[in-house]
């Protein structure tokens, strides 16, 4: 099974509201990445977080990470319809110099 | 800005031609990547190479290979293209392991 998996896989919501998804992973990792795909594109890097590091911040976005349970969260605030995508987490351990993503989070913003 | 271009968006193939993608990337990065993306199963790592000539097979390099013959280019050969090779082929670099992957806008791929 996938290193991340992503809960839930869609999302719908209006135009103002937060957004929240969340990543689970089986092993323990360096760092884990979150990036968003629109549609027919290809992936964008949004934040990294560190194993060591608990919280990041860019923009409207918040990246949480809970080592001991293996997840992490990412919230999108007073979403816009431009944040219509797929959201994916993807994790890298140092052994294998490799990204495993996730299957991704569908998320509709409606105006 | 990096950019990771792919050759094509669209390709359309027959059962059993040999089909060759391109990827190239700007920026002087050492790593580059092939993934496949498929629905429901997200992104799957195909082949990767950390420099020139040198490649590593990823989860699921079967029926396909990879050339990399200069630093900016690495492309994904399907030595006899089937119809379960039908997917949204994506390319990615970066200069360091750790750090985030840059992504270009994918190939779709049919396979007739």
């Amino acid at each position: 099974s996938q290193q991340g998996e992503e809960d839930p896989q869609a999302l719908s919501i209006q135009e103002g509201e937060n957004a929240t998804m969340n990543c689970s992973y089986k092993t323990s990792i360096n760092n884990l990445q979150w990036y968003r795909q629109n549609s027919g594109r290809g992936l964008v890097h949004l934040i990294l977080i560190r194993s060591n590091e608990r919280e990041k911040h860019s923009g409207r976005l918040r990246v949480t990470l809970d080592t001991s349970k293996k997840s992490s969260s990412l919230l999108i605030t007073a979403s816009r319809a431009a944040d219509t995508a797929s959201y994916f987490c993807a994790t890298f351990k140092a052994a294998g110099n490799k990204l495993t993503f996730g299957g991704g989070t569908r998320v509709l913003v409606k105006p | 800005d990096v950019k990771v271009t792919q050759s094509s968006r669209y390709l359309v193939k027959r059962t059993g031609e040999k089909v060759f993608l391109e990827c190239v990337q700007d920026m002087d990065h050492e790593n580059m990547f092939w993934y496949r993306q498929d629905p429901g199963l997200g992104l799957r790592l195909i082949y990767f190479s950390y420099d020139v000539k040198m490649k590593e097979k990823g989860d699921i390099p079967e029926g396909y290979s990879v050339s990399r013959e200069k630093k900016e280019r690495f492309s994904l050969i399907l030595e006899s293209a089937s119809t379960n090779q039908t997917s949204m082929y994506l390319c990615a670099s970066n200069g360091q392991y750790n750090q985030p992957q840059h992504f270009g806008d994918g190939t779709r791929l049919s396979i007739l």
